[in-house]
């Protein structure tokens, strides 16, 4: 059972670019998270969705930032006119439908680098 | 917000001690994850703990979560190298599903 895939692992863009990140979930997974991870700094909740549903988008900035997870393909973390300060690790975890509490799995990460 | 607060901050220890790594928060937690990440990787899910008291372990790994549910820890007996890496404790608010609050990280050297 393949895990939590990410692609790329290594992202470089020059300020004002666009950058767009990919995750896939585990198999039988319909719960996609993502989060950040600054230098020095720990993980910081960004945003939940669902298929095709955002639910919870409380961390994501309030500009720049959009993620989405269609019905078909991956999930998809958009950053637009990207800054110096984007520059950090995005991880995107999955977990399966769950009652009152859920285990999150992580993917390898991709790291972002703003130039 | 929920803060969880990791202590210590780093740990350097020789092979054969025993270790402790505290999570604590003034708020209550629906369940408790802790994860151990290797430089330039993501988390990798060891334990979740969900009821008040309860107590998992894993081979040398000892993780137990509070009464209250709002605090937890992890003790590692006769560490090895092996176990050198980032200990991340995090939990589940439970008012929002899914969004996990993570402490700043435990980082562990163990030296042969």
């Amino acid at each position: 059972n393949a895990g939590v895939m990410q692609n790329p692992r290594h992202l470089v863009r020059r300020r004002g670019q666009e950058a767009r990140l990919r995750c896939s979930p585990m198999k039988g997974h319909s719960h996609v998270y993502w989060y950040r991870q600054l230098p020095e700094e720990g993980l910081k909740f960004m945003v939940y969705l669902q298929k095709e549903n955002i639910i919870d988008e409380s961390g994501m900035p309030k500009e720049r930032f959009s993620a989405e997870f269609p019905k078909e393909g991956p999930s998809i973390l958009r950053i637009q006119q990207v800054v110096r300060g984007d520059s950090a690790a995005y991880f995107c975890a999955s977990s399966p439908p769950a009652g009152v509490w859920a285990e999150q799995y992580f993917g390898p990460g991709t790291r972002l680098t703003v130039t | 917000t929920q803060l969880l607060e990791q202590s210590p901050q780093f740990l350097s220890i020789q092979e054969g001690e025993n270790l402790t790594v505290y999570c604590n928060s003034s708020s209550v937690f629906s369940s408790l994850q802790w994860y151990r990440q290797e430089p330039g990787e993501g988390p990798v899910l060891l334990v979740t703990v969900v009821t008040g008291g309860e107590v998992k372990k894993l081979k040398r790994l000892t993780f137990q979560f509070g009464d209250a549910r709002k605090d937890s820890s992890l003790h590692i007996t006769a560490a090895q190298p092996g176990d050198t890496g980032l200990y991340l404790c995090a939990g589940d608010g439970g008012t929002s599903y899914g969004k996990l609050t993570f402490g700043q990280g435990t980082i562990l050297t163990v030296h042969p």
